[in-house]
């Protein structure tokens, strides 16, 4: 069965420092995962997917993430902070036990990124 | 583009009352999802429509709940005697036909439930 584990329930930075949200996941198959963003009142906005292609995925707002097979991992990084960036942030994997492409997505418990001025 | 919408915004019901929940994907999406969001959890899947017909419902708690895509279009999920349990953030999200790898889902703002 997938799953995922966000390590940390809350993250506080200073803007303009650098941020790491930390993912784990487990998965049966080769796993598609995704970085969501949900600010307060508003919708689940995508930040990034990894299916499989580059390792290294780029997203939106200077997000990134690493893909990293050895350790199941897949790491929301961003240089530097901005006061915009505090939000609640989701790791999330694909549950593609239809075996084809599609599948419902398997969130983790998020982790809410403060930013300090 | 019109995004997902979801009506309504709130719901304050009583226990025991019926209640329904509506979903307008994006135009052209065929496939639909409910899940439901409770207080400082993430999102938990409910039900997955490909056009039409429910193709995965594993994820309804009991059979209180249904969910209906009677045009493959606008989705409508209904709860009955609703408990106080059942108060959270209910979430529809949408996507294409995927080409080649697993298609990105297009979340609404969601339907805040609250059973008095």
């Amino acid at each position: 069965a997938q799953s995922v584990t966000q390590l940390d329930s809350h993250v506080s930075v200073s803007e303009g420092t650098p941020v790491l949200l930390r993912c784990n996941y487990s998965s049966s198959y080769s796993p598609s995962l995704f970085w969501y963003v949900q600010h307060p009142n508003k919708g689940l906005q995508l930040l990034l997917k990894y299916t499989s292609a580059a390792t290294l995925v780029k997203g939106i707002n200077g997000f990134e993430a690493e893909f990293k097979k050895s350790e199941t991992s897949f790491h929301l990084t961003k240089p530097s902070a901005h006061m915009s960036d505090a939000a609640e942030y989701f790791c999330v994997v694909s549950d593609r036990k239809y075996g084809g492409s599609q599948g419902n997505l398997i969130f983790g418990k998020g982790t809410k990124l403060s930013v300090k001025p | 583009g019109a995004g997902v919408s979801q009506t309504p915004s709130n719901k304050v019901t009583e226990k025991g009352k019926y209640v329904e929940l509506r979903c307008d994907p994006i135009s052209g999406h065929t496939a639909l999802y409910w899940y439901r969001q409770s207080l400082g959890q993430g999102p938990e899947f409910l039900i997955y429509f490909q056009g039409t017909g429910a193709a995965d419902d594993s994820g309804l708690p009991n059979d209180r709940f249904f969910a209906v895509r009677p045009e493959g279009s606008v989705s409508t999920l209904k709860i009955q005697r609703t408990e106080r349990g059942d108060s959270a953030v209910y979430l529809c999200a949408s996507s294409p036909v995927p080409k080649l790898h697993v298609s990105e889902q297009f979340f609404g703002p969601g339907t805040r439930l609250t059973v008095l």
